[in-house]
Parts: structure tokens; C-alpha cells; sequence
């Protein structure tokens, strides 16, 4: 079946550390994939995306490129600051054949903190 | 644009008792999707409905009910509540169409503790 792992938290780095969060995945077919950021009491929020192989998605300094050979989507950000502290998750996006909606697979989520 | 709301915030529950989590979306989304969040486990689905009228069964559905009342409105009941639905649960929506995939947005979330 589909499913996504990523890397386990938490992860404490300094301030404008270099950040990557490792992300791989098993999945049929050709999903969309993505990386959603929770900040502290609030809802998940979609940080980036990436919708064929050989993408890249962008937001905010983040960036992560879809590898098919790999089966790989890793978080990369090359500075990172105290605002970034939160959790990161990976997931997948598949669409079923009869059906329409995309049902989004998640990883477990990763804890990202930030010291000044 | 108020984007998908959730109502209550905070709820305590004992063994047995029930409730309704209410969800709304207000970007004219087919889709609605019901997740629980529980430590260490990622987001798991309950329930979605992919359109109006439809609902279908996700990872986690038993002990839960659903309810599409109309496009913009898809609910959560939990008809006798244990200890184990202790959890915060999200509510999303996304546009739709047969093959392609969109991105979900999802609301602020329900706290729920059952004691």
C-alpha cells in the first residue's frame, strides 16, 4: 500500500543552520507529494508541493524535488530561523480511479526547534 | 474568507457520552475530510466525502458517524465516546476532479479529551 516516512524529531538546530528533513515514500502509480507545516496550536498548513518527478517545490526558503528513483522528497532550507520551529510532515496525495477526491497519506511529522 | 472553520475548540467528554464536531468550508470545495492526530502518529482519516451527498470510510472510522448536510458543511459524531477518541481532530476540504490532485486546507482544529 501507500504510505510515507520521514525522518524522526525532534530536531534542534541553531539559528541559519543548514536543514534537511528526510522524507521517502511507497506508492502505485504517480502521486503528488508535499510538505505541510503545523506551527503551535494551529491547523497544518501547506508549505510546498510537487506534482511530477524531477519537481521542485518552493515557499519560504524551503525547498524539496520530487526523486521517482529515489523514491525521495527531503526538506531542505539553507538558513533556518527561530520562526521555523514547528512540525514538518510529508505526505502523498493519491486519487483513485472512480473516485475525486485526493486522499493525502501523512508521515508522522517531525519536530523542528530553533534556537537563537 | 474564512476558509474551513471548526467549532468547538475545546470539549471534555465522559465515557460515554456523545457529541458533534461541526466543520464548514467556505471555498465552494467538493471534497471534505474528517483526520484525528494523535502523538507520535501522524494524520489518520476517519471519514471523507469526495462530493455532496457521498461520504466513504477512511483509515479510523469506527466509533465515528458523518454527515454531508450540504457543500459547505461536513460533521463529526462520535455517538458514545470512549477514551481512546481522546484526540485532536481536523477537519479539510480540497477542490476535486477524477485524476487530478490538489492540496488540502485544513481548519484550526478540536481538541477533545474523554475521561
Amino acid at each position: 500500500g501507500n504510505s510515507v516516512t520521514q525522518m524522526e524529531g525532534p530536531v534542534t538546530l541553531s539559528e541559519e543552520a543548514f536543514l534537511t528533513i528526510n522524507c521517502t515514500y511507497t506508492a502505485t502509480g504517480y502521486p503528488s507529494l508535499f510538505w505541510y507545516v503545523q506551527y503551535p496550536g494551529e491547523g497544518l498548513q501547506l508549505l510546498l508541493k510537487a506534482t511530477k518527478a524531477d519537481d521542485k517545490g518552493s515557499n519560504k526558503g524551503f525547498e524539496a524535488t520530487y526523486r521517482k528513483e529515489t523514491t525521495s522528497f527531503h526538506l531542505e532550507k539553507g538558513s533556518v530561523q527561530v520562526s521555523d520551529s514547528a512540525v514538518y510532515f510529508c505526505a502523498l496525495s493519491t486519487s483513485g480511479r472512480y473516485s475525486s477526491a485526493s486522499k493525502i497519506i501523512f508521515g508522522s511529522g517531525t519536530r523542528l526547534s530553533i534556537r537563537p | 474568507n474564512a476558509g474551513v472553520t471548526q467549532t468547538p475548540k475545546f470539549q471534555v467528554l465522559k465515557t460515554g457520552q456523545s457529541m458533534t464536531l461541526q466543520c464548514a468550508q467556505d471555498m465552494n470545495h467538493n471534497s471534505m475530510y474528517w483526520y484525528r492526530q494523535d502523538p507520535g502518529m501522524g494524520l489518520r482519516l476517519i471519514y471523507y466525502s469526495a462530493s455532496e451527498g457521498t461520504t466513504d470510510k477512511g483509515e479510523v472510522p469506527n466509533g465515528y458517524n458523518v454527515s454531508r448536510l450540504n457543500k459547505r458543511e461536513f460533521s463529526l459524531r462520535l455517538e458514545s465516546a470512549a477514551p481512546s477518541q481522546t484526540s485532536v481532530y481536523f477537519c479539510a476540504s480540497s477542490e476535486s476532479y477524477r485524476g487530478r490532485l490538489y492540496e488540502q486546507f485544513f481548519g484550526p482544529g478540536t481538541r477533545l479529551t474523554v475521561l
